[in-house]
């Protein structure tokens, strides 16, 4: 299994640029997380999906959007991106019953110029 | 969910047991403790987690105290790939926890000296 994979990598974009950052995991799981992770500070919740067709407000969704057509893909998208989004973000599944074991991808880092 | 307390950094040599502590002194009776750890640059990854026993597993040991106000991580053998952030977060078990995602502190940074 690849587990949670995330693209792009790396990217920077402009002021009032638009992207979507994928996430996808191959674990069959429901539940779907996306978080943002500023410097020096913990990861902060964005959105989250218990399953396709589903989703719902984090902590810091403002700015963001998400969709959940299949189990597998959990894309973020930003819309008119402003240099507070410079961020790491962090993609994250588990499974809907059994204990908090959340599985992450390797992260993708946004800076907005 | 019940607020955590972890010390900002610590230091352990090399191949010595590091102990990271952390507080949370107002958990509920069915929160359990999760433990997490980000290498840098990387995505958190999943240590251990325990409710009121002992736990160990191959990565670590989770030792909670009997009021569960407090816990400890054990990293028994500490290697240099063992320098990281580690993370305590306190959350209600599956049987009554929502989907709702995990709330991340700025956890303790790790340094393993060599």
């Amino acid at each position: 299994n690849a587990g949670v994979t995330q693209t792009p990598k790396f990217r920077i974009l402009k002021i009032g640029q638009s992207m979507t950052l994928q996430c996808t995991q191959d674990m069959n799981h429901n539940y779907m997380y996306w978080y943002r992770q500023d410097p020096g500070m913990g990861l902060k919740l964005i959105y989250y999906s218990v399953g396709a067709g589903i989703t719902d407000k984090g902590e810091v969704p403002n700015g963001y959007n998400v969709s959940r057509s299949t189990t597998e893909d959990f894309p973020l998208r930003l819309e008119l991106a402003a240099p507070s989004q410079t961020s790491v973000y962090f993609c994250a599944s588990r499974r809907q019953t059994g204990f908090e074991t959340q599985y992450f991808g390797p992260g993708t880092r946004l800076l907005v110029l | 969910d019940a607020k955590t307390t972890q010390p900002p950094s610590m230091d352990c040599a090399e191949g010595r047991a590091a102990n990271l502590p952390c507080n949370h002194s107002t958990i509920s009776g069915n929160e359990y403790v999760y433990w997490y750890r980000q290498i840098h640059s990387q995505g958190p990854q999943y240590i251990i987690h325990g409710l009121k026993n002992n736990e160990t597993n191959e990565m670590a040991s989770l030792i909670i105290t009997e009021d569960r106000k407090s816990s400890t991580l054990i990293l028994p053998h500490a290697t240099l790939r063992d320098t990281a952030v580690y993370y305590c977060i306190v959350r209600v078990g599956d049987s009554g926890g929502g989907a709702d995602g995990l709330t991340f502190g700025k956890g303790t940074h790790l340094i393993i000296q060599p």
